[in-house]
Protein backbone atom coordinates (compact mmCIF):
# COMPACT_ATOMS: atom_id res chain seq x y z
CA UNK A 1 0.00 0.00 0.00
CA UNK A 2 1.55 3.51 -1.36
CA UNK A 3 1.75 5.63 1.69
CA UNK A 4 2.93 9.01 1.87
CA UNK A 5 3.67 11.11 5.35
CA UNK A 6 4.72 14.67 5.35
CA UNK A 7 5.88 16.58 8.90
CA UNK A 8 7.86 19.65 9.78
CA UNK A 9 4.91 22.20 9.22
CA UNK A 10 4.21 24.66 11.53
CA UNK A 11 4.10 28.41 12.29
CA UNK A 12 7.28 30.32 11.58
CA UNK A 13 7.56 34.60 11.01
CA UNK A 14 7.74 36.02 8.39
CA UNK A 15 10.97 35.78 6.31
CA UNK A 16 12.05 32.42 8.41
CA UNK A 17 12.81 28.97 7.54
CA UNK A 18 10.86 25.48 6.95
CA UNK A 19 12.28 21.82 6.04
CA UNK A 20 8.95 19.80 5.15
CA UNK A 21 9.46 16.43 4.83
CA UNK A 22 7.39 13.26 3.75
CA UNK A 23 8.41 9.46 4.09
CA UNK A 24 7.26 7.29 1.19
CA UNK A 25 6.57 3.75 1.75
CA UNK A 26 4.91 0.87 -0.47
CA UNK A 27 6.61 1.54 -3.69
CA UNK A 28 10.08 2.09 -5.38
CA UNK A 29 10.55 5.61 -4.41
CA UNK A 30 13.90 5.70 -6.82
CA UNK A 31 11.54 5.20 -9.72
CA UNK A 32 9.18 8.05 -9.57
CA UNK A 33 9.12 11.89 -10.15
CA UNK A 34 7.58 13.47 -7.06
CA UNK A 35 5.93 17.05 -6.25
CA UNK A 36 5.12 19.47 -3.74
CA UNK A 37 1.36 21.13 -4.34
CA UNK A 38 -0.11 23.56 -1.43
CA UNK A 39 -3.34 25.02 -0.67
CA UNK A 40 -3.89 28.48 0.84
CA UNK A 41 -6.90 28.63 3.15
CA UNK A 42 -10.00 28.42 1.51
CA UNK A 43 -8.52 28.20 -2.13
CA UNK A 44 -7.38 26.37 -4.75
CA UNK A 45 -4.36 23.92 -5.40
CA UNK A 46 -1.05 25.13 -6.79
CA UNK A 47 1.83 23.10 -7.83
CA UNK A 48 4.87 24.12 -6.06
CA UNK A 49 7.94 22.15 -7.10
CA UNK A 50 8.92 18.57 -8.67
CA UNK A 51 12.15 16.75 -8.87
CA UNK A 52 12.29 13.35 -11.19
CA UNK A 53 12.71 9.81 -9.85
CA UNK A 54 16.63 10.13 -10.04
CA UNK A 55 16.71 13.46 -8.86
CA UNK A 56 18.65 15.54 -11.67
CA UNK A 57 15.40 17.27 -12.83
CA UNK A 58 14.29 19.82 -10.57
CA UNK A 59 11.60 22.18 -11.42
CA UNK A 60 9.55 25.03 -9.46
CA UNK A 61 6.18 27.57 -9.45
CA UNK A 62 7.60 31.34 -10.19
CA UNK A 63 5.97 32.35 -6.46
CA UNK A 64 8.54 30.10 -4.78
CA UNK A 65 11.71 30.32 -7.29
CA UNK A 66 14.60 31.06 -5.50
CA UNK A 67 13.33 30.83 -2.03
CA UNK A 68 12.08 26.90 -1.98
CA UNK A 69 14.55 23.98 -2.63
CA UNK A 70 13.16 20.59 -3.58
CA UNK A 71 15.63 17.30 -2.88
CA UNK A 72 14.95 13.78 -2.02
CA UNK A 73 17.05 11.05 -0.44
CA UNK A 74 16.23 7.97 -2.20
CA UNK A 75 17.99 5.94 0.20
CA UNK A 76 15.44 6.95 3.11
CA UNK A 77 12.85 6.64 0.71
CA UNK A 78 11.92 10.88 1.57
CA UNK A 79 11.37 13.59 -0.33
CA UNK A 80 12.50 17.11 0.87
CA UNK A 81 11.33 20.88 0.34
CA UNK A 82 13.46 23.94 2.04
CA UNK A 83 11.50 26.96 2.25
CA UNK A 84 13.70 29.79 3.10
CA UNK A 85 12.37 33.97 3.25
CA UNK A 86 8.84 32.74 3.92
CA UNK A 87 6.44 34.90 3.51
CA UNK A 88 2.62 35.36 4.45
CA UNK A 89 1.18 34.04 1.12
CA UNK A 90 3.00 30.92 1.68
CA UNK A 91 0.20 29.90 4.32
CA UNK A 92 -1.19 26.93 2.89
CA UNK A 93 -1.65 23.09 3.02
CA UNK A 94 1.66 21.35 1.84
CA UNK A 95 0.74 17.97 -0.02
CA UNK A 96 3.67 15.72 -1.32
CA UNK A 97 2.18 13.73 -4.47
CA UNK A 98 3.51 10.85 -6.30
CA UNK A 99 4.00 11.27 -9.81
CA UNK A 100 2.66 8.24 -12.33
CA UNK A 101 5.90 8.20 -13.94
CA UNK A 102 9.97 8.66 -12.91
CA UNK A 103 9.66 12.04 -14.95
CA UNK A 104 7.43 15.01 -13.68
CA UNK A 105 5.60 15.54 -16.45
CA UNK A 106 2.76 13.10 -15.34
CA UNK A 107 -0.14 12.99 -12.94
CA UNK A 108 -0.56 12.48 -9.15
CA UNK A 109 -1.92 9.34 -8.47
CA UNK A 110 -1.32 8.80 -4.86
CA UNK A 111 -1.02 12.23 -1.97
CA UNK A 112 0.09 12.40 1.27
CA UNK A 113 -2.55 14.02 3.98
CA UNK A 114 -0.67 17.11 3.90
CA UNK A 115 1.03 19.35 6.63
CA UNK A 116 -0.36 23.08 7.24
CA UNK A 117 2.88 25.97 6.87
CA UNK A 118 1.01 29.06 8.98
CA UNK A 119 3.37 32.26 8.00
CA UNK A 120 2.61 35.04 10.93
CA UNK A 121 4.26 37.26 12.82
CA UNK B 1 3.28 28.64 -18.81
CA UNK B 2 0.11 26.40 -19.60
CA UNK B 3 -2.92 28.01 -17.62
CA UNK B 4 -6.11 26.19 -17.04
CA UNK B 5 -9.29 27.87 -16.84
CA UNK B 6 -12.36 25.57 -15.37
CA UNK B 7 -15.88 26.41 -15.71
CA UNK B 8 -18.38 26.95 -13.63
CA UNK B 9 -16.64 27.65 -10.29
CA UNK B 10 -19.69 26.51 -8.81
CA UNK B 11 -22.11 24.16 -9.70
CA UNK B 12 -25.34 23.27 -7.96
CA UNK B 13 -27.37 20.27 -9.02
CA UNK B 14 -29.65 17.17 -7.23
CA UNK B 15 -28.67 13.66 -6.34
CA UNK B 16 -29.58 12.06 -9.91
CA UNK B 17 -28.45 15.06 -12.22
CA UNK B 18 -26.22 14.50 -15.06
CA UNK B 19 -22.97 17.14 -13.85
CA UNK B 20 -20.83 18.81 -16.76
CA UNK B 21 -17.23 20.30 -15.71
CA UNK B 22 -15.47 22.10 -18.10
CA UNK B 23 -11.83 22.87 -18.61
CA UNK B 24 -9.58 24.43 -21.19
CA UNK B 25 -5.65 24.95 -21.73
CA UNK B 26 -4.46 28.05 -22.82
CA UNK B 27 -2.12 25.93 -25.44
CA UNK B 28 -2.52 22.13 -26.75
CA UNK B 29 -1.81 19.72 -24.15
CA UNK B 30 -2.77 16.59 -26.62
CA UNK B 31 -4.69 14.55 -24.12
CA UNK B 32 -2.29 15.22 -20.81
CA UNK B 33 -5.17 15.94 -18.77
CA UNK B 34 -6.41 14.68 -14.96
CA UNK B 35 -9.37 14.88 -13.17
CA UNK B 36 -9.16 14.90 -8.96
CA UNK B 37 -11.96 15.14 -6.55
CA UNK B 38 -11.57 16.61 -3.34
CA UNK B 39 -13.50 16.49 0.19
CA UNK B 40 -13.03 19.45 2.90
CA UNK B 41 -10.31 18.52 5.08
CA UNK B 42 -8.72 15.91 2.49
CA UNK B 43 -6.17 15.32 -0.41
CA UNK B 44 -7.29 15.52 -3.78
CA UNK B 45 -7.93 12.13 -5.04
CA UNK B 46 -7.13 10.97 -8.95
CA UNK B 47 -10.11 10.22 -10.56
CA UNK B 48 -9.10 10.40 -14.51
CA UNK B 49 -5.80 10.55 -16.47
CA UNK B 50 -4.98 11.08 -19.72
CA UNK B 51 -8.37 12.75 -20.60
CA UNK B 52 -10.61 9.53 -20.66
CA UNK B 53 -9.06 6.83 -18.68
CA UNK B 54 -10.51 5.57 -15.50
CA UNK B 55 -8.36 5.06 -12.24
CA UNK B 56 -8.80 2.03 -11.04
CA UNK B 57 -11.75 1.88 -8.27
CA UNK B 58 -13.37 5.34 -9.32
CA UNK B 59 -16.92 4.67 -10.54
CA UNK B 60 -17.81 4.21 -13.57
CA UNK B 61 -20.52 7.03 -13.60
CA UNK B 62 -17.23 9.32 -13.87
CA UNK B 63 -15.85 10.00 -17.47
CA UNK B 64 -13.58 12.61 -19.14
CA UNK B 65 -13.44 13.53 -22.88
CA UNK B 66 -11.48 15.85 -24.97
CA UNK B 67 -8.08 16.70 -26.19
CA UNK B 68 -6.30 19.93 -27.13
CA UNK B 69 -7.18 22.48 -25.25
CA UNK B 70 -10.97 21.76 -24.16
CA UNK B 71 -11.98 18.68 -22.05
CA UNK B 72 -15.16 18.03 -19.97
CA UNK B 73 -15.60 15.73 -16.76
CA UNK B 74 -18.74 14.00 -16.56
CA UNK B 75 -20.44 12.73 -13.86
CA UNK B 76 -23.59 10.80 -15.50
CA UNK B 77 -26.00 10.44 -12.27
CA UNK B 78 -24.84 12.90 -9.11
CA UNK B 79 -24.80 11.01 -5.97
CA UNK B 80 -24.65 11.83 -2.58
CA UNK B 81 -20.78 10.86 -2.01
CA UNK B 82 -20.08 13.41 -5.64
CA UNK B 83 -20.69 17.15 -3.85
CA UNK B 84 -16.74 18.25 -3.51
CA UNK B 85 -14.78 19.91 -5.24
CA UNK B 86 -13.37 18.96 -8.67
CA UNK B 87 -9.44 20.16 -10.00
CA UNK B 88 -8.15 19.68 -13.44
CA UNK B 89 -4.44 19.15 -13.83
CA UNK B 90 -2.84 19.55 -17.20
CA UNK B 91 0.60 17.19 -17.26
CA UNK B 92 2.09 18.01 -20.37
CA UNK B 93 4.86 20.24 -19.16
CA UNK B 94 6.43 19.70 -15.64
CA UNK B 95 4.65 22.33 -13.83
CA UNK B 96 1.96 20.37 -13.46
CA UNK B 97 -0.21 23.59 -13.48
CA UNK B 98 -4.03 22.99 -11.80
CA UNK B 99 -7.29 24.61 -12.59
CA UNK B 100 -8.89 27.00 -10.17
CA UNK B 101 -11.62 24.11 -9.22
CA UNK B 102 -15.14 24.13 -9.83
CA UNK B 103 -17.43 23.18 -6.31
CA UNK B 104 -20.33 20.96 -7.09
CA UNK B 105 -22.97 21.90 -4.32
CA UNK B 106 -26.51 20.32 -3.41
CA UNK B 107 -29.11 22.34 -4.99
Amino acid sequence: EVQLLESGGGLVQPGGSLRLSCAASGFTFSSYAMSWVRQAPGKGLEWVSGLSGGGGSTYYADSVKGRFTISRDNSKNTLYLQMNSLRAEDTAVYYCAKASTVTTDAYFDYWGQGTLVTVSS
Amino acid sequence: DIQMTQSPSTLSASVGDRVTITCRASQSISSWLAWYQQKPGKAPKLLIYKASSLESGVPSRFSGSGSGTEFTLTISSLQPDDFATYYCQQYNSYSGAFGQGTKVEIK
